[in-house]
């Protein structure tokens, strides 16, 4: 089946750094959408990107839409210790269902 | 409801047993989902329904997984004959509408463990 190869699968910062991580396929997503996992609660959306090359931020949060719609990134700027997280990203291929297929998640861990 | 909801948040059964799930959308959202998701792993889609219809339940591993919204709001998945190999977090996830701009809220998840 589809997958999307997320990386990395862990990072350990200190507060104040800049954090980025990424997601690649295969396959041609026509939707690319970020969330953030906290312990014990469902995902919750950051950001959603609908158009090839699109750069959208939300606060310190920016991801990108990948202009070969087989890539997106996410930034976080001046991380804080809220942070702490696993961030998903997530795509919805063209033309099919409207489910989501998720990344394996990076685990962000924010030393203060 | 205020938001997702599920019950139980986590069910402990012994293997063979027949273990059933419930999820309560937000009321007003027509488009119900259902996820598994195994430790240290994303997500994997398993069905969805648009109000009671079940367009896509390519993603039920097997036929031991059934699911049901036969009023359009209340979901329940049942998972028979429970296998070992089903211990997973079972997330629900609601939205507005199957436009891939309509937002997916997700519950808080039922933790199932098969002994």
């Amino acid at each position: 089946g589809q997958q999307l190869n997320q990386s990395p699968q862990s990072m350990f910062i200190q507060e104040g750094e800049d954090v980025s991580m990424n997601c690649t396929s295969s396959s041609i997503f026509n939707t690319w959408l970020w969330y953030k996992q906290d312990p014990g609660e469902g995902p919750v959306l950051l950001i959603a990107l609908y158009k090839a090359g699109e750069l959208t931020s939300n606060g310190r949060l920016t991801a990108q839409f990948g202009i070969t719609r087989k890539d997106s990134f996410l930034n976080i700027s001046a991380s804080i210790p809220s942070d702490v997280g696993i961030y998903f990203c997530a795509g919805i291929t063209q033309g099919g269902s409207e489910k989501l297929v998720f990344g394996k998640g990076t685990k962000l861990t924010v030393n203060p | 409801g205020a938001g997702v909801s599920q019950s139980p948040r986590y069910k402990v059964t012994k293997r063979g047993q027949d273990v059933t799930l419930r999820c309560d959308p937000i009321s007003s959202h027509a488009t119900l989902y259902w996820y598994q998701q195994a430790l240290g792993q994303g997500p994997e889609f398993l069905t969805y329904f648009n109000y009671e219809a079940q367009p896509d339940k390519s993603g039920l591993p097997s036929d031991r997984f059934s699911a049901e919204r036969p009023e359009g709001s209340i979901s329940t998945l049942t998972i028979q004959r429970t296998e070992q190999r089903d211990s997973a977090m079972y997330r629900c996830a609601s939205s507005s509408g199957t436009s891939g701009r309509s937002r997916q809220f997700f519950g808080p998840g039922t933790r199932l463990t098969v002994l």
